[in-house]
Parts: structure tokens; sequence; C-alpha cells
């Protein structure tokens, strides 16, 4: 059974702070992995991709992948209360289609 | 473009009828997903077609379900009998290639079974 494992929070930070999102996957050779932002009530949105060890970079967030640890992660600079959100890890497997974690539900408190 | 619009955005029903959901995709886009969201189970994908034609059902959870997609432009996702464990957030995506990642959503249908 692939799988996608978040904390499902809810993480609270301080606005301006960072926020960091944790993610871990369980297929060893997945190649592909995304972040979502879904507003209460809304639907999803694709913020981030990732594909290669690392860290991408996209404004104030970052995405980091660790391959061998089986881990990706979203950090969030200079949160806003508009940051305030279920942020969804999503990854593609080896084999299949895209599986989404959970999630895990951030408040950005002014 | 409006952007992938679903019908109704909510729905209440009693257990055993039927419900059919609506998803206009977005125009030119050639592959549409179907899904399901639940706090427990999260974001599922039930069935996605490309050029209109069902590709992968597998995420379908029983045959109480069923999906169609009679043109580029129109796609139902039909429940019969619904039952209250059917009460969940459906979302319809589509995109251009198989980018199911970069699927754009619709704001999705909220149905409650009763």
């Amino acid at each position: 059974q692939k799988e996608v494992e978040q904390n499902s929070g809810p993480l609270s930070v301080p606005e301006g702070a960072i926020a960091s999102l944790n993610c871990t996957y369980s297929d060893r050779v997945s190649q592909s992995f995304f972040w979502y932002r879904q507003y209460s009530g809304k639907s999803p949105e694709l913020i981030m991709s990732i594909y290669s060890n690392g860290d991408k970079e996209d404004g104030r967030f970052t995405a980091q992948l660790n391959k061998a640890s089986q881990y990706v992660s979203l950090l969030i600079r200079d949160s806003q209360p508009s940051d305030s959100a279920t942020y969804l890890c999503a990854v593609i497997p080896s084999q299949g289609n895209l599986i989404f974690g959970k999630g895990t539900k951030l408040s950005v408190k002014p | 473009d409006a952007g992938v619009i679903q019908s109704p955005r909510h729905e209440v029903t009693e257990m055993g009828q039927e419900v059919t959901l609506r998803c206009k995709p977005i125009s030119g886009h050639d592959y549409l997903f179907w899904y399901r969201q639940t706090m427990m189970r999260g974001l599922e994908l039930l069935i996605y077609f490309n050029n209109n034609v069902p590709i992968d059902d597998s995420g379908m959870p029983e045959d109480r379900f069923s999906a169609k997609m009679p043109n580029a432009s129109f796609s139902t996702l039909k429940i019969q009998p619904s039952e209250p464990r059917d009460s969940a957030v459906y979302f319809c995506a589509s995109s251009l290639g198989y980018t199911g990642a970069e699927a754009f959503f619709g704001q999705g249908t909220r149905l409650t079974v009763v």
C-alpha cells in the first residue's frame, strides 16, 4: 500500500515566522512530489513541485526533497495570516496515480 | 475561461436515492479527473478520462459508483443507490496532457446523504 503521511496539525506559527511542513512517503522509487494549498471550503491548488534532491525556492516558499529519507518538506518564510490553510503533500509513485496525504492545517496568528 | 465548473455545489439526499454530480472541464483540456475528499481518507482519485475514454477506474469504491464522459465538455459521476458513507466533497479536475498533479480543480460538490 503506497502511502503519504503528514501530521494533521494544527500547526500554529506567529506572523513573520517560518512555517515548516513535513511529509513522508512509502514508495522508495517515487520521482515526483507536490505541495498543494487548500483554503477552508475551497479546492486544492498546486503551489510547488519538486523532482530532484535538494531545495527548490519560489518566492516565500521552499520545497525540500530527500529521497534517501523518503521525506519532503515545505518551508514558508515570513508567514502571513493569508497562508492559513491546509497544505497537502502529494506523490506520484513508481506505478499508479497521484497519491495525496491528508494534509496539515496551518494557522498563522497575527 | 471560467475554469472547471461543477454542479451542484451542495447536494443533500436521502439514503437510497440516486445522485448525479456534473462537471464541465476547461475547454481544450484532454484529461478529466474525479476525486473524493473526506476527513478520514483525505483526497482520493476515483477515476480519470483521456479524450472522453475512461483510463483508470480503480479508485471507484463500489459498483454503486459510475462515471461517464459523453463529450469533451461534460462528465457525470453517479451514485446509485447512495449511502450515508458516501457523504464527502467530490472534486472534478482537468488538465492538458497527463499532468495529473497540475490539473485545475473545480470548486467541488459537497454531498450529504442522510
